[in-house]
């Protein structure tokens, strides 16, 4: 079956860039997507990238796509306390439902002020 | 559109009992997706519904748990008997947009069964 793999932990320096990194293994996965969860709280939809692009830039958020590779990372640019929380990776795979997404187990990122 | 949203925010209940959860998606997609967020296992999709139909719920733990989804406009999770073990956050999740490839969430039905 798919699986999306991401590294659990990063730490980085406020005003540092961070960039987090997934891995997945699924070549027919159309959409991959950011999502990010902050304590106590839902998952946020960041952004998303179609897998025939392999950069997508949003404000700080840039994203870039290894198809090849099943290689997908997200760099956030000057990063902020804030931006501290969760982010997880997910693939969709097209159904009759939509997307159904698989997703990574997350990467909780500290920033250190 | 005020997004998915999820009933109760936060439950405590003893074993036993039966727990409902609810969800109202956005409007204009007939897909609907629960998920189970633990510590253990992280983000486990339960089930998901194409047109009020469910069409893969292999992802149901086992029977004490069972999803409908009556209309386009709402869904309800339940489980009976609950058990401790099923502690989690619980999700909803609605596609939207014209292509309905974005995906929202909504803030969780955090359940603990004590």
């Amino acid at each position: 079956g798919e699986d999306v793999e991401q590294s659990l932990f990063l730490s980085v320096r406020e005003g540092d860039s961070s960039v987090i990194n997934c891995t997945y293994t699924d070549s027919s996965s159309t959409y991959l997507y950011w999502y990010k969860q902050e304590p106590g709280a839902g998952l946020q939809l960041l952004t998303y990238i179609f897998s025939n692009m392999d950069m997508k830039q949003d404000q700080r958020l840039t994203v870039l796509l290894n198809k090849k590779d099943k290689h997908l990372s997200l760099r956030i640019a000057d990063t902020q306390t804030g931006d501290s929380a969760i982010y997880f990776c997910a693939e969709g795979s097209p159904n009759n439902a939509g997307n159904m997404l698989t997703f990574g187990g997350g990467t909780r990122l500290m920033v250190k002020p | 559109d005020a997004g998915v949203i999820q009933s109760p925010r936060h439950e405590v209940t003893e074993m036993g009992q039966e727990v409902t959860l609810r969800c109202k998606p956005i409007s204009g997609h007939n897909s609907l997706f629960w998920y189970r967020q633990t510590m253990m296992r992280g983000l486990e999709l339960l089930i998901y519904f194409n047109n009020n139909v469910p069409i893969d719920d292999s992802g149901m733990p086992e029977d004490r748990f069972s999803a409908k989804m009556p209309n386009a406009s709402f869904s309800t999770l339940k489980i009976q008997p609950s058990e401790p073990r099923d502690s989690a956050v619980y999700f909803c999740a609605s596609p939207a947009g014209t292509s309905g490839n974005t995906i929202y969430f909504g803030e969780g039905s955090w359940l603990t069964v004590v």
